[in-house]
């Protein structure tokens, strides 16, 4: 089958830096994607790996190791609005996407 | 700007009931997605469209039929609500084969009772 598999919850400290971390079995995967949904609302698109390695976007960070079967998510300077779920998405080819069941962060002062 | 726009936002079916959900994107967008969520949980690929007149099954079809007749629009359909089928619906379209970004309406908040 397919499948993402990602912590349920994390918890850190406004201004610290937090990953969340991905691993995947998918067959015909064809890259990883990060989405972050805040509570009632929709999900919003964070970053997209289709190769290995990093990518960065302002405080945000994605990495994809596809021999590893393994990605993350780095927030860095964590701010209170930062609390919300995180997903990472699986692209197994053709046009379906799969989401993990996500990764709630809480941000504490 | 209004992107990906879904109706209604909230509905309460009776068992039997049928009923339609619109999505209509305006950033002239190929690709378009049902989703569903449930609490505590991801979302589910319920129905997915290529392009104008074509639609394909995703991860959760069943009890659920879709049409895109129109580029911009892409609609779903409980023929015969079930209570297994209360739910948060998702729209979504991309722009590329690649899928990625994806630009999500709203949701639509469904109970059936």
């Amino acid at each position: 089958g397919q499948s993402l598999e990602q912590p349920s919850e994390v918890t850190a400290v406004e201004g610290a830096i937090v990953q969340i971390n991905c691993t995947y079995q998918t067959s015909g995967f064809y890259g990883l994607s990060w989405y972050q949904q805040h509570d009632g609302g929709a999900p919003t698109f964070l970053s997209y790996n289709a190769l290995d390695g990093l990518e960065e976007t302002g405080r945000f960070s994605s990495f994809l190791s596809r021999s590893d079967s393994y990605g993350y998510l780095l927030l860095q300077e964590l701010q209170m609005k930062d609390s919300a779920s995180y997903f990472c998405v699986g692209n197994t080819g053709g046009f379906k996407t799969i989401f993990g069941a996500g990764t709630r962060l809480f941000v504490k002062a | 700007n209004a992107g990906v726009t879904q109706t209604p936002k909230f509905r309460v079916l009776k068992t039997g009931q049928s009923m339609t959900l619109l999505c209509a994107q305006d950033m002239n967008h190929e690709y378009m997605y049902w989703y569903r969520q449930d609490p505590g949980m991801g979302l589910r690929l319920i129905h997915y469209s290529v392009g104008e007149g074509t639609t394909a099954k995703g991860e959760v079809p069943d009890g659920y039929n879709v049409s895109r007749l129109k580029k911009q629009n892409f609609l779903l359909g409980l023929e015969s609500a079930a209570p297994s089928q209360t739910s948060v619906y998702f729209c979504a379209s991309s722009p590329s084969r690649g899928n990625q970004p994806q630009h999500f309406g709203d949701g639509t908040r469904l109970s059936i009772l």
